[in-house]
């Protein structure tokens, strides 16, 4: 069974500073999508930024990169210059290819990103 | 485009009673899950319905949980009865694979039910 793991509970960056978020995973396929996924307070769960297993090139959307390390089984979410508005819980999720069918989201349990002022 | 439309958003009832959720996907979105996410933890499929069929019931304790998605589009997921450790906010999400459009495998969410067993 697919497992994603996120070993750090809470987390706190000062605003304008980089912070990057871990996440490892196991599983036994070769090809399979990576996604990171913020939920903030109250509010519903939207995607970040995803990274596809065959690629070798790391995902990135505007301040948000990924550094996906296929060998080892992690996939961190790095944060550059962060805004208030980043504080939120970050879940790291998995999902086997398109070609098996729509398939569910495996989830971390996430990371509690603070950001101070 | 309008999103996942889940009510209610709050539910607070006792242990032992029923309790129902419903979910409006995005138009035309033809797979549906839904999710539990206990308090400090990841979401967790409960069941996964492609049209009105159902493709993942398997994490569904289907001794006191039943869902159904009727003409393919609405669905609803009960409780009945409750226990206190179904305390948890219950997610909604919809998805449409389709090629070309780049948003290939991507997952909507709702806003999420939150439920509250005393």
């Amino acid at each position: 069974a697919q497992t994603v793991t996120q070993s750090q509970p809470e987390m706190s960056v000062q605003e304008a500073e980089t912070v990057t978020l871990s996440c490892t995973y196991d599983t036994s396929e070769s090809d399979y999508y990576l996604f990171w996924y913020k939920q903030p307070p109250s509010r519903q769960m939207i995607l970040v930024i995803r990274q596809e297993a065959y690629k070798q090139q790391n995902a990135t959307e505007n301040r948000f990169s990924v550094n996906f390390q296929k060998a080892a089984k992690s996939f961190s979410l790095k944060i550059s210059d962060s805004q208030l508005g980043d504080a939120a819980m970050y879940f790291c999720a998995y999902r086997i290819p398109f070609f098996s069918g729509n398939t569910p989201l495996v989830f971390g349990k996430g990371t509690r990103l603070s950001v101070i002022a | 485009e309008a999103g996942v439309a889940q009510s209610p958003r709050y539910k607070i009832i006792e242990k032992r009673q029923s309790v129902a959720f419903w979910c409006n996907p995005i138009s035309g979105h033809a797979t549906l899950y839904w999710y539990q996410q206990i308090l400090g933890q990841g979401p967790k499929l409960l069941i996964q319905f492609q049209n009105n069929g159902v493709v993942d019931d398997s994490q569904l304790p289907k001794d006191r949980f039943s869902a159904e998605r009727l003409k393919g589009v609405d669905s609803t997921l009960k409780i009945q009865p409750a226990k206190l450790e179904d305390s948890a906010v219950y997610l909604c999400a919809s998805s449409l694979p389709k090629a070309g459009t780049g948003r290939l495998y991507e997952q909507y969410f709702g806003p999420g039910t939150r439920l509250t067993v005393t």
